[in-house]
């Protein structure tokens, strides 16, 4: 699976967009990008995922460059519910594991 | 639906005991997964079972850890005999394997520690 790189931390404003943005400039063309969000003590926490095309759910909307060698998880309005360490996945869609990184501390803040 | 139960969901033991966690998966999910979770190593799957059958051990540490899927509704994950650098968290997780591209579901972990 491809290496992702993601800030270790970002702050943001309660009610502002977040924008947490992740590299994967080896990224092959079956890989999809996978967003997941571990909030302190609790067990990782499926986003939102996509391919080629930028994906938008109840949650969040993922925006990957046309060469998809990037992409940006957009959080629309933060809330402090939303600090957590958020994880970008690059994987197979026939694969089964989820390769977590570092991922980026996300801190929303009053 | 109630998610991935773990339990118990802290475990406090010395050094040569025996640790057996548990997890239920999502009920209908074929796809079983445990992962630890330590400040040094961060997320690393352990082993993945594939309706009941284990697929991928890897994972797995030593021969001191084993893990079992007796049925589509149960998993153990047992630590014999536990020593320090075990303690972690430990996260069971399930999907339902029909893409491949299906999303996985965490249970709240279970927080082990080892003196």
């Amino acid at each position: 699976d491809a290496k992702t790189t993601q800030p270790p931390s970002m702050d943001c404003a309660e009610g502002r967009a977040a924008n947490l943005p992740c590299n994967h400039s080896t990224i092959s063309g079956n890989e999809y990008v996978y967003w997941y969000r571990q909030i302190h003590s609790q067990g990782p926490q499926y986003i939102i995922h996509g391919l080629k095309n930028n994906e938008t759910n109840e949650m969040a909307s993922l925006i990957i460059t046309e060469d998809r060698k990037s992409s940006t998880l957009i959080l629309p309005h933060a809330t402090l519910r939303d600090t957590a360490v958020y994880y970008c996945i690059v994987r197979v869609g026939s694969g089964y594991a989820l390769n977590f990184g570092k991922g980026t501390s996300l801190l929303v803040t009053p | 639906d109630a998610g991935v139960i773990q339990s118990p969901r802290h475990e406090v033991t010395e050094m040569g005991q025996e640790v057996t966690l548990r997890c239920k998966p999502i009920s209908g999910h074929n796809s079983l997964f445990w992962y630890r979770q330590t400040m040094m190593r961060g997320l690393e799957l352990l082993i993945y079972f594939n309706n009941n059958v284990p697929i991928d051990d890897s994972g797995m540490p030593e021969d001191r850890f084993s893990a079992k899927m007796p049925n589509a509704s149960f998993s153990t994950l047992k630590i014999q005999p536990s020593e320090p650098r075990d303690s972690a968290v430990y996260f069971c997780a399930s999907t339902l394997d029909r893409s491949r591209t299906d999303t996985q579901y965490f249970g709240p972990g279970t927080r082990l520690t080892v003196l």
